[in-house]
């Protein structure tokens, strides 16, 4: 059984389309993130949920909307999809938002290409 | 703000050899921190943490870290690598009323026969 699962695992597709990728996890954990990874590997959070209620934003531009239609779903919908959107982007959950004690256990990872 | 410096961005190590990565962290308070492993294609997975108390953490696969406040380091290490370790490591410390983890550049590990 996947504890956190994404779809797709790769997307390409060209610049100014609107993209959504999907996140499930079946751990029964409240809080659920999503992250960026760049070309050079680097991991930046970009939001987190608790109970579908947005914790964390982290000046990402207004072309990102996560969307949490349940605890267990966290969807990341993308418009105008821009070069620099290329990453990776990784779902994640914990049992609750105390990040520093609970340990995050993350999807295998979306790769998007926009060209 | 809390950071995380990973000075090597790759090592190389012979399978069998001792291992030790490095990890400098920036924090007012007492840190809490983590080191997660990425395998190839994979997700991040955790291999140990800190919070509080001895400050030789042991964690899967045979890794273990040390803390020293003195250092302000948090290096992982393990006596005999495998070539299955060969993966992306990554020093994280919590950070934003402990919501977050701030992660450090990564180090890719690559073990040579």
């Amino acid at each position: 059984d996947t504890a956190v699962s994404q779809t797709p695992k790769y997307l390409v597709t060209q610049m100014g389309n609107d993209k959504s990728i999907k996140c499930e996890q079946n751990l029964g954990h409240d809080t659920m993130y999503w992250y960026k990874q760049d070309s050079k590997k680097f991991l930046k959070i970009m939001f987190s949920y608790n109970n579908k209620e947005l914790i964390i934003n982290e000046t990402v531009p207004n072309r990102f909307s996560p969307k949490s239609p349940d605890k267990a779903h966290l969807n990341l919908h993308i418009n105008s999809l821009e070069l620099g959107d290329s990453a990776v982007y990784f779902c994640a959950s914990s049992q609750d938002i105390i990040a520093g004690l609970n340990e995050q256990y993350f999807g295998p990872g979306t790769r998007l290409t926009v060209t | 703000a809390q950071s995380v410096t990973q000075p090597d961005i790759h090592i190389t190590v012979s399978e069998g050899a001792s291992l030790e990565l490095r990890c400098n962290y920036s924090y007012g308070a007492t840190p809490y921190l983590f080191w997660y492993v990425q395998s190839p294609g994979q997700g991040l997975q955790l291999l140990l943490k800190y919070f509080s108390g001895d400050t030789l953490v042991q964690g899967i696969k045979g890794f273990e870290a040390e803390f020293k406040r003195s250092q302000s380091s948090f290096n992982l290490r393990k006596p005999s690598v495998h070539w299955s370790d060969a993966a992306e490591y990554f020093c994280a410390v919590v950070a934003a009323g402990f919501q977050k983890l701030v992660f450090g550049t990564g180090t890719r590990l690559l073990v040579s026969p």
